[in-house]
């Protein structure tokens, strides 16, 4: 069991531009989140998968943030269109699928816009 | 929904002292708490979680914590710090029908001074 993976760790971008970002989560795990975290803040839910079906995405911070998880393995979240306000942590996680399992947390990805 | 409150931004503490992390949480239904701990460049690691039973939660590292329903608390504790604890420190809510993600508080800033 190697844990979640996310890569890039960091990611630099100029204002305009768009970003991806991967994560892989641990193998036997079906779900797995996406949060945000900005300076001095707690995590912030962005949207989460049940293998490939995404159940919730009405807290994506705009139509410019969009995640897949195609095959129910691994997930990608794209940025299109970057702002400054983006450059925050983006932090992925997985679990079993019941509410009680403990989510597992990347090391996360730490995106500045400049 | 559910929210969290995190009563302390910051807490220093000398070596060897017990300290106290206090969290307050509101939902209308009935929901799990977990505390987690973040390193500094770090994603998230689990010390304890409530999910039902003995009030009293034992972690990792030392770490326990009690939850009061009456007084809507989950307060993490630790008897006698080390500077290796010195860390930022989350406290998180989910709902038991496993709708929401976790809701986490903005967090407490744990400065152990030798």
């Amino acid at each position: 069991d190697t844990g979640v993976s996310q890569d890039p760790r960091h990611k630099i971008t100029k204002r305009g531009q768009n970003v991806t970002f991967r994560c892989d989560p641990i193998s036997e795990h079906n779900r797995l989140y996406w949060y945000r975290q900005t300076l001095g803040q707690g995590p912030e839910f962005l949207t989460y998968f049940q293998n490939e079906a995404q159940l919730e995405k009405s807290r994506l911070l705009s139509d410019r943030f969009s995640a897949e998880r195609p095959k129910g393995s691994f997930s990608t979240l794209e940025i299109q269109r970057t702002e400054q306000g983006d450059s925050a942590m983006y932090l992925c996680a997985s679990s079993i699928s019941l509410s009680a399992d403990t989510q597992y947390f990347g090391p996360g990805t730490r995106l500045t816009v400049l | 929904a559910q929210s969290v409150t995190q009563l302390d931004s910051q807490v220093p503490v000398f070596e060897e002292a017990p300290v106290e992390l206090r969290c307050n949480y509101s939902s209308s239904v009935s929901v799990y708490l977990f505390w987690y701990v973040q390193y500094p460049n770090q994603g998230l690691q689990l010390l304890l979680k409530y999910l039902s039973g003995s009030t009293l939660v034992k972690g990792i590292n030392g770490f326990e914590a009690e939850f009061n329903k009456s007084q809507t608390s989950f307060h993490l504790r630790k008897p006698s710090v080390h500077i290796s604890d010195t860390a930022e420190y989350f406290c998180a809510v989910s709902d038991r029908a496993g709708n929401t993600p976790l809701v986490f508080g903005k967090g407490t800033r744990l400065s152990v001074i030798a």
